[in-house]
């Protein structure tokens, strides 16, 4: 089976600071990876995607994702973090055995940016 | 038009109560998702329509129903829920079934 792990509940940062979530994966065949933020009572919003192209995926609001396959890693970074990136992020594994796009998600990281 | 629309946003109903939840998009995807999720919690998954045809259902009670009456609406309907089955439900809908999900807002229920 699929998974992911996120690592840090709750990750603090000032703003302008760089950001880090990290994610790794457990996948038996090349996964597809994501990268979800909710903001509170919201759905959740798409910021980018690895799906065994560019090891390096830019996404929306200046976030990014650099897939590394000898890490297990899928971590998530932002060079310099503004007050509307407080928010929760999630990280995605799609199960493409499966045959459908369906996720299984990490346990979520709570991203807050102080003034 | 990128949207998939929830609706209503906020329910509250009793455990002898019968609602349902409604989902709409006009991307023209083909596979459609209920999820949920519980407060402080990832979303879950519950059912995976693909062309309209129920493809997944991960062990959820009866008392959810899914249907799916053409390629854009997906419905949940709710019956005899308990306090426990209080939740935020996302709907999420994908071009294809590998292909990755946009959510709605989702729907905040509340069984009392």
């Amino acid at each position: 089976a699929q998974s992911v792990t996120q690592l840090g509940s709750h990750v603090s940062v000032s703003e302008g600071a760089l950001v880090l979530l990290r994610c790794n994966y457990s996948s038996s065949v090349p996964p597809y990876l994501f990268w979800y933020v909710q903001y509170p009572n919201q759905g959740l919003q798409l910021l980018l995607k690895y799906t065994s192209a560019a090891t390096l995926v830019k996404g929306i609001n200046g976030f990014e994702a650099e897939f590394k396959k000898s890490e297990t890693s899928f971590h998530l970074t932002k060079p310099s973090a503004h007050m509307s990136d407080a928010a929760e992020y999630f990280c995605a594994v799609s199960d493409r055995n499966s045959g459908y796009s369906t996720l299984t998600f990490g346990k979520g990281t709570m991203l807050l940016v102080s003034p | 038009d990128t949207e998939v629309t929830q609706t209503p946003k906020h329910l509250v109903m009793g455990m002898t109560n019968k609602k349902s939840l409604k989902c709409e998009q006009h991307m023209g995807h083909r596979a459609m998702y209920w999820y949920k999720q519980k407060a402080k919690k990832p979303p879950e998954l519950m059912f995976v329509y693909s062309y309209e045809k129920l493809s997944i259902n991960e062990s959820v009670p009866s008392r959810f129903s899914p249907e799916c009456p053409n390629s854009s609406l997906l419905n949940l309907h709710l019956h005899a829920l308990q306090p426990e089955d209080s939740a935020l439900y996302l709907c999420a809908s994908s071009q294809d079934p590998t292909s990755e999900a946009f959510f709605g807002q989702g729907t905040r229920l509340t069984v009392v």
